[in-house]
């Protein structure tokens, strides 16, 4: 596997299930990131982890659990969501926020259905 | 609080034209831009970045330039292709704390007429 992968793909849960999407990437890179995308909305970041830490939490609610093992992986753990969670969520890494150029690559996200 | 907006949302274009895809952003403090390309229900593909000291980047068909102190950019795409049909969005980064969020626009879905 090459450059950041994401799974599952697809997931339909309930709003009282528990689930966990995994993010990995193979690019030796130090950051990676949680998105959201929703339906005529522009892209927003919900964590930032920089080497393991997490560095940013963007007001994201309680019922969306990060966590970073290492700086390769990357999950989301969720639990009680509500349907307006549904949504593409997209990972992402990048070598390393304090340079300039710090490029993010992003997987191919988890096209999440909350019933 | 930093906003990205790209113009137009949506442009059809026939096959083998040239065309410009244009991006805003309200604080030209950005440590750079970024311009991806996302088709449908997929995730994103990095087409060019280009740093806040840099003018422009070139990539095979694309060009991309950046005027920082009037907030714009722009993708220049040529020799438009049926394959080029996409979603383009536009992302700045911040140059202050939390430099590292990128800030979308919400995009501009291209559509190539064959």
């Amino acid at each position: 596997e090459t450059g950041v992968t994401q799974t599952p793909r697809h997931l339909v849960m309930g709003m009282t299930n528990k689930k966990s999407l995994k993010c990995e990437q193979h690019l030796g890179h130090n950051a990676m990131y949680w998105y959201k995308q929703s339906a005529k909305k522009p892209l927003e970041l919900m964590f930032v982890y920089n080497f393991k830490e997490q560095t940013e939490n963007n007001s994201v609610p309680s019922r969306f659990s990060p966590e970073c093992p290492n700086s390769s992986h990357l999950f989301l753990h969720l639990h009680t969501l509500q349907p307006e969670d549904s949504a593409l969520y997209l990972c992402a890494s990048s070598p390393n926020p304090a340079s300039l150029y710090n490029e993010q690559f992003f997987g191919p996200g988890t096209r999440l259905t909350v019933l | 609080k930093q906003e990205v907006t790209q113009i137009p949302a949506a442009l059809s274009v026939p096959e083998g034209e040239n065309l410009v895809l244009n991006c805003s952003f309200t604080d030209s403090a950005i440590y750079n831009l970024q311009w991806f390309r996302q088709d449908p229900g997929k995730g994103l593909t990095s087409l060019l970045l280009i740093q806040s000291s840099q003018r422009e980047q070139t990539s095979g068909r694309l060009n991309a330039s950046l005027d920082k102190s009037s907030g714009r950019s722009t993708l220049y795409i040529a020799a438009s292709q049926p394959g080029d049909s996409a979603t383009y969005l536009c992302a700045v980064t911040g140059s202050g704390a939390g430099s590292y969020q990128l800030t979308f626009g919400k995009g501009t879905k291209l559509s190539v007429i064959p």
